[in-house]
C-alpha cells in the first residue's frame, strides 16, 4: 500500500523566514496530495492540495510543488508568522481523495519564533 | 453550515473494554472516514463508509468496526480494549467527490487504563 514520509519532524524558523516541508510517496497511482495544518488541540485543517497534473499550486504565503517522476512534494511557507506555528501533515490518495483514504506523513511541528 | 461533530469529546475506559464513539458529518456530505492519531503513529486511516457500506479499510485488527446510518451519521466500536488503542479518535466527512476536501471533526481523546 502506499507510504508517505514526512521531513524534518520538527522545524524551527524566525519570524519572516521561509519553512520548507518535504514528503515522498511510494505508489505511483497516488494522485492527490492535501497539506494539513493541526494547531495545538484543535482540529486537522486543510491548508493546500494539488492533483498530480500540476507541478505547483500557489495560495498567498503558501505554494506547493510536486514532483510525479521523483514521487515527493514540499510545501513552502514564506514570510512566516507566529500563527505560523503548527504541525503541518503531509498526505497522498488515490482517485483524487474521493474514497477518503488519506495516508498521512507523521507531521512536522513548525515553531515560529518572534 | 454546522461542521463535523463528534461524541463525546473525552473518554476513559479500562482495558477489556469496548467503546463506541459516534460523528455527525457535514450535512450533505455521505462518506465519513474514520482515523487515529497517536504521537507515535501520526494520523493512521482506519476505514471509511459511504451509503451505509464500508468502502475502504484501513491496516487494523478486527477489533476495529463501524457502521453508517441512513442519516450518514457513522459509529466507530473497539472491542477488547488495549492500552495501546490510547489515541485521539478523529472522524472526517467529505462529499466523496474527486479532489474534494475531507472536513475533520474535534476529535475523541480515548483514554485506555
Amino acid at each position: 500500500g502506499e507510504n508517505v514520509e514526512q521531513h524534518p519532524s520538527t522545524l524551527s524558523v524566525q519570524e519572516g523566514d521561509s519553512a520548507v516541508i518535504k514528503c515522498t510517496y511510494s505508489d505511483s497511482a497516488s494522485n492527490y496530495f492535501p497539506w494539513y495544518k493541526q494547531e495545538l488541540g484543535k482540529r486537522p485543517q486543510l491548508i493546500i492540495d494539488i492533483r498530480s497534473n500540476v507541478g505547483e499550486k500557489k495560495d498567498q504565503r503558501i505554494a506547493v510543488t510536486l514532483n510525479k517522476t521523483a514521487k515527493h512534494f514540499s510545501l513552502h511557507i514564506t514570510e512566516t508568522q507566529p500563527e505560523d506555528s503548527a504541525v503541518y501533515f503531509c498526505a497522498a490518495s488515490m482517485k483524487g481523495g474521493s474514497q477518503g483514504n488519506l495516508i498521512f506523513g507523521k507531521g512536522t511541528k513548525l515553531s515560529v519564533k518572534p | 453550515k454546522a461542521g463535523v461533530t463528534q461524541t463525546p469529546r473525552y473518554l476513559i475506559k479500562t482495558r477489556g473494554q469496548q467503546v463506541t464513539l459516534s460523528c455527525s458529518p457535514i450535512s450533505g456530505h455521505r462518506s465519513v472516514s474514520w482515523y487515529q492519531q497517536t504521537p507515535g503513529q501520526g494520523l493512521q486511516f482506519l476505514f471509511e463508509y459511504f451509503s451505509e457500506t464500508q468502502r475502504n479499510k484501513g491496516n487494523f485488527p478486527g477489533r476495529f468496526s463501524g457502521r453508517q446510518f441512513s442519516n450518514s451519521r457513522s459509529e466507530m466500536n473497539v472491542s477488547t480494549l488495549e492500552l495501546g488503542d490510547s489515541a485521539l479518535y478523529l472522524c472526517a466527512s467529505s462529499l466523496r467527490k474527486s479532489y474534494n476536501e475531507q472536513f475533520f471533526g474535534p476529535g475523541t481523546r480515548l483514554t485506555v487504563l
